[in-house]
Parts: structure tokens; sequence; C-alpha cells
């Protein structure tokens, strides 16, 4: 079974610029989530979808954060313009479902660095 | 307030000693637990999880967690540590938003 897929891996650019990060969940799985884990601390949740739908973007940072996930399957998260305290890894994680016990998948992440 | 506490940044056993991670719980009711490793430039790896049932939860790699609900922990356990548990530890929780939310993490070095 293929896992999480997230994609780039790394990406280093300028503050104020733009940036967008892809994941591909596990297949069948409805529920998606974005994590972003800044170093020395454990990932926090940023938003989360069912299907197609946001359960939760409570702590999304709107003004400059936007995620999408069209179909129901792949999804971006943008950050527009990038700060320097946006610096972190993001995680894509994806379960079956919401129910308590699900467990989630994570991918790799993408390590974002703004200079 | 924290929902999950780590109270030790760091923990370092021989190899083939026991190792023990850890974790203590806020939340109201019965909680959901589970515990991850993320081992460098990895994502988070599912270890095992304590839905209810047996306090005692086995998992992957030979790792355990005992749910002890009048002391609200979920320690980790592994009986002998390996080199190859060397690696960043994660408690979380499940709260009533169906949200995870992570303790900070506790980095495991196991010498040989």
């Amino acid at each position: 079974e293929a896992g999480v897929a997230q994609s780039p891996r790394y990406k280093i650019i300028e503050k104020r610029q733009s940036v967008a990060f892809w994941c591909n969940p596990i297949s069948g799985h409805a529920t998606l989530y974005w994590y972003q884990q800044i170093l020395g601390q454990g990932p926090k949740l940023l938003i989360q979808f069912q299907n197609n739908g946001v359960v939760d973007d409570s702590q999304l940072p709107k003004d400059r954060f936007s995620a999408e996930r069209l179909k129901g399957v792949d999804s971006t998260l943008k950050i527009q313009p990038a700060k320097l305290e946006d610096s972190a890894v993001y995680l894509c994680a994806s379960s079956y479902g919401l129910a308590g016990g699900n467990e989630q998948f994570f991918g790799p992440g993408t390590r974002l660095t703004v200079l | 307030a924290q929902s999950v506490a780590q109270p030790e940044d760091q923990v370092n056993v021989a190899e083939g000693n026991p190792l023990t991670v850890k974790c203590t719980y806020s939340v109201s009711g019965n909680p959901y637990l589970f515990w991850y490793v993320q081992y460098p430039n990895r994502g988070l790896q599912f270890l095992l999880k304590y839905i209810t049932g047996d306090n005692l939860v086995k998992g992957s790699y030979g790792f355990e967690a005992e749910f002890n609900k009048s002391q609200t922990s979920f320690h980790l356990k592994k009986p002998s540590a390996l080199v190859s548990d060397s690696a960043l530890y994660f408690c979380a929780v499940r709260e009533r938003d169906y949200k995870l939310s992570f303790g900070a993490g506790t980095t495991v070095t196991v010498r040989a």
C-alpha cells in the first residue's frame, strides 16, 4: 500500500514570497490533515478536511495561509506572503475517517526555510 | 493548558536495557491515546494506540504502552532497547473535536 506522498521535500524562499505544498493521501482515506512542525515542538494542526469539506481550520493563519482539497483527494497548502516564522516542516497526514480510533498516517513532510 | 505532556526532553539508555518514555494527559472522559516515532528527515510513524479494553497495549517494533487512568499516564516501554530505536517519540491524545494534540516530543538515544 502506497503511503502519503508530499512534494517538494525541501523549499527555500525569501520572505514575502509565495510557496505551495502538495499532498496525495492514502487511497480511500477520507480525512486529510495539514500540520506545522516547528523545530523542537510537536506537530500543530493547521487544517483538517473530510472529503473536500473543511472540518477544522481554527489554527490556520488565514491572512496568509490557504488550503484546498479539490475532488476530495489531493490537497495543496499555500503560504502567501511567507514570513520568517513560517520556517518549519509541513506534514500532511490522512486517516480512514474522523472516528476517534483511526490512526493518522503521515507523509515525509516538506521542510520550508524562509530567509 | 496542554492536553498531553512529555516531561523528559531526552532519554538515554544502553542497548539491551529497558526503555521507558513518559507521557501524561489531561483530557476528560475516556481518552484516545497514541504514540508515534519520527526518524530524521521522515514523517511520523504510528506505533500503537489505546482506545478501550486492556490497559497494556502492544504495538510495532516490540513497543508497548500502559494506560493508567488514575495517574492519567500512557508511558511507552520496550523491554530491551536497540540502537535503531534512537529517534524522536511523540505522545498524542484525541481531543473532543477530533483534533490530535501532540506532546513536545522525547529524543531517545540508545548507545551501543
